[in-house]
């Protein structure tokens, strides 16, 4: 049902700045990250993913960094645009486990201009 | 773009009414999910299939139930919705198949009220 008063963390950003969103997870069995946007009324957008044999993945405008160490994810966005303002989700899962993901508290992301 | 849909988008009803949220998927893929979500907050599995005739209970403790006779559409069904279930309930699939390791595409979502 309905949570109330809960807020999300939230990221001020101005637009050109980069921005470096982060994550902890959990289970440190978990092989496979997954970072989604979600914009408000939508539902995830798949952003990009990063396997835990990689520490460093880029695309494009887009970079994920993944410390098995401290169970610590994150998310960099370059040149931040308005259209960058979401939520900012990351789950993570393990293989064989049937693909069944776990998702972190998210982060509003605001980008002021 | 992925294809996958989920009707209606919102949805106002009264307690104790039977509903049931559509979810279709026009990719093939064998596996689906039900997740619900509350404003702000992160999603919940409550329900999953990995291909047809196959249906499980996700990690959130949910009254809906869920049907897979076809592998491009899993639709949720509350016999007797409460006051409680308002939520928004998003949809996705995933193709294991693939070289993305089983990414999840999801629906626009369904903002469901029960009043």
């Amino acid at each position: 049902g309905e949570s109330v008063g809960l807020h999300l963390p939230t990221l001020s950003v101005q637009e050109g700045d980069n921005s470096i969103i982060n994550c902890a997870y959990s289970n440190s069995a978990s092989d496979y990250f997954i970072w989604y946007k979600q914009e408000s009324g939508k539902g995830p957008q798949f952003i990009i993913d990063i396997r835990s044999n990689m520490d460093k993945r880029q695309g494009q405008r887009v970079t994920v960094l993944l410390n098995k160490t401290v169970k610590h994810l994150s998310l960099q966005i370059a040149a931040t645009q308005p259209g960058d303002s979401a939520v900012y989700f990351c789950a993570e899962t393990l293989t064989g486990g049937g693909n069944k993901l776990t998702f972190g508290t998210g982060t509003q992301l605001k980008v002021e201009l | 773009e992925a294809d996958i849909y989920q009707t209606p988008r919102y949805l106002v009803i009264g307690t104790g009414k039977k509903i049931t949220l559509e979810c279709s998927q026009t990719m093939g893929h064998d596996k689906m999910y039900w997740y619900q979500q509350d404003p702000g907050m992160e999603l919940h599995l409550i329900h999953y299939s990995y291909g047809v005739n196959s249906t499980e209970k996700g990690d959130l403790s949910s009254e809906s139930t869920v049907s897979r006779i076809r592998t491009e559409h899993f639709p949720l069904t509350l016999e007797s919705a409460r006051p409680s279930h308002t939520s928004q309930y998003l949809c996705a699939s995933s193709d294991v198949t693939r070289a993305l390791r089983g990414t999840q595409y999801f629906g626009p979502g369904t903002r469901l009220t029960v009043l």
